[in-house]
């Protein structure tokens, strides 16, 4: 069956302007995951969906950051005021939910401001 | 907070090497320990996963035992191939509370030469 995807694969903007990433996780899964990595270092958590909620945005770094996932499947994460230190690539995993702990990872959206 | 720490790479070795990744975590619950690889260009996968003290998880002849006195999860291959190389993440999820966000190591390439 089809995996996570996520769109685009490569963004490229310039600083202080707005992006916005999306993610389609596998159909069915309730759990949604953001996480960012950036170069040479493992991904770390930016947000958590449960179902249509926000169920942990404690990674999120700061108010320029917000997720949305308005009918329980895809989410958008947005970006305002975007900053060079904001790029990195964006990864989007999804889960079965419930007790179990695995994720399935999309290929992530290279972010790049300039 | 939780954490994970595994060895720095790079680890290159020669084709059927034995291989081992030390990894550590420190938790405050009862996390499940993984281990997931990024091949090069392609996204983050699972490659094995314990859920509890003395489980060990195996795949594609990879192994990984959880120690819980030792607060270890080393990853093992008894001889490895050149398509092994990659990087490889050691990671923890669900020390506490209901999040099971993923929490990573900062990765250890591994270069195997023919």
């Amino acid at each position: 069956g089809a995996g996570v995807s996520q769109t685009p694969s490569n963004k490229v903007t310039e600083k202080g302007k707005y992006v916005e990433l999306r993610c389609d996780p596998i159909s069915g899964h309730t759990a949604l995951y953001w996480y960012r990595q950036s170069l040479g270092q493992g991904p770390e958590f930016l947000i958590y969906f449960q179902g249509t909620g926000a169920a942990d945005d404690s990674g999120l770094p700061n108010d320029r950051f917000f997720a949305v996932r308005p009918e329980g499947s895809v989410s958008t994460l947005k970006i305002q005021r975007t900053e060079r230190g904001d790029s990195a690539v964006y990864l989007c995993a999804s889960s079965p939910g419930g007790s179990s702990y695995e994720q399935y990872f999309g290929p992530g959206t290279r972010l790049t401001v300039t | 907070g939780d954490s994970v720490t595994q060895m720095e790479g790079p680890v290159t070795l020669s084709e059927e090497a034995f291989l081992t990744i030390n990894c550590t975590y420190t938790a405050t619950g009862y996390p499940s320990l993984f281990w997931y690889v990024q091949y090069p260009g392609e996204g983050l996968q699972l490659l094995l996963k314990a859920t509890k003290a003395d489980d060990k998880g195996s795949n594609k002849g990879f192994e990984a035992t959880y120690r819980k006195e030792t607060t270890s999860f080393h990853l093992e291959k008894g001889s490895v191939q050149v398509s092994d190389s990659a990087v490889y993440f050691c990671a923890l999820s669900g020390a506490g509370g209901a999040t099971n966000k993923l929490i990573f190591g900062t990765g250890t390439l591994l270069a195997v030469q023919p």
